[in-house]
């Protein structure tokens, strides 16, 4: 089945690691998102990518990197610097990023907890 | 620019009777919406959406949403709750410019069924 894999699902970490997120789709679609997702606030952009080897920042960038080498894969790098990272993220992706009609798919989350 | 306003962030209805989940949207161009259902500690799902089209839309799970232009709403519909369309409903609109079709999210407005 086509669809968006996130892993880990459940993810602890110390404060002051870095820890990386997993996104991976095999629906072919050329854009690709990060959401981060906090209770009452809705989601919020952190960065997206709408083509290999391309990446923009969203409203909430500072903390985060990402890469895009593969059409596939979008993994996200929450860094000791983003000051609350606690936080359940989502990762999405669209057909086509010049499509304002075009919908979004989304992975299952993963929810990140510092102790 | 773009925003979208959820009105309420809990609402709760007795099973059976009418589901209204209010939006309302600010754009500068024509905008595009969509309705997205979330289940506890999943990702999000494309209930509808409205791209100029006709102004009712009907979406999965019996959804529905009417586009009023004049009212500058989006309202989500269901004719008779169910308890499993108990979950966390999003409103979001289509940003426009070459901004890769981000989407942005209203505050999310949690649905609750009683027996």
């Amino acid at each position: 089945d086509g669809g968006i894999t996130q892993s880990p699902k459940y993810l602890f970490r110390k404060e002051g690691q870095n820890v990386t997120l997993s996104c991976e789709q095999n629906l072919n679609h050329d854009a690709m998102y990060w959401y981060r997702q906090d209770p009452g606030q809705g989601l919020r952009l952190i960065y997206y990518s709408q083509i290999v080897n391309d990446f923009q920042k969203g409203d909430i960038a500072e903390g985060y990197s990402v890469s895009r080498e593969k059409k596939e894969s979008f993994p996200l790098t929450v860094t000791s610097a983003q000051k609350n990272p606690t936080a359940f993220y989502l990762c999405a992706s669209s057909v086509d990023s010049s499509r304002r009609t075009g919908e979004l798919f989304f992975g299952e989350g993963s929810r990140l907890t510092v102790l | 620019a773009q925003s979208v306003t959820q009105l309420g962030s809990h609402v709760s209805v007795s099973e059976g009777a009418l589901v209204l989940l209010r939006c309302n949207y600010s754009s500068s161009v024509p905008p595009y919406l969509f309705w997205y259902v979330q289940y506890p500690n999943q990702g999000l799902q494309l209930l509808l959406k409205y791209t100029s089209a006709a102004t009712l839309v009907k979406g999965i799970n019996g959804f529905e949403a009417e586009f009023k232009k004049s009212e500058t709403s989006f309202h989500l519909t269901k004719p008779s709750a169910h308890m499993s369309d108990a979950a966390e409903y999003f409103c979001a609109v289509s940003v426009s410019g070459n901004q890769g079709g981000k989407l942005i999210f209203g505050q999310g407005t949690e649905l609750s069924v009683k027996p």
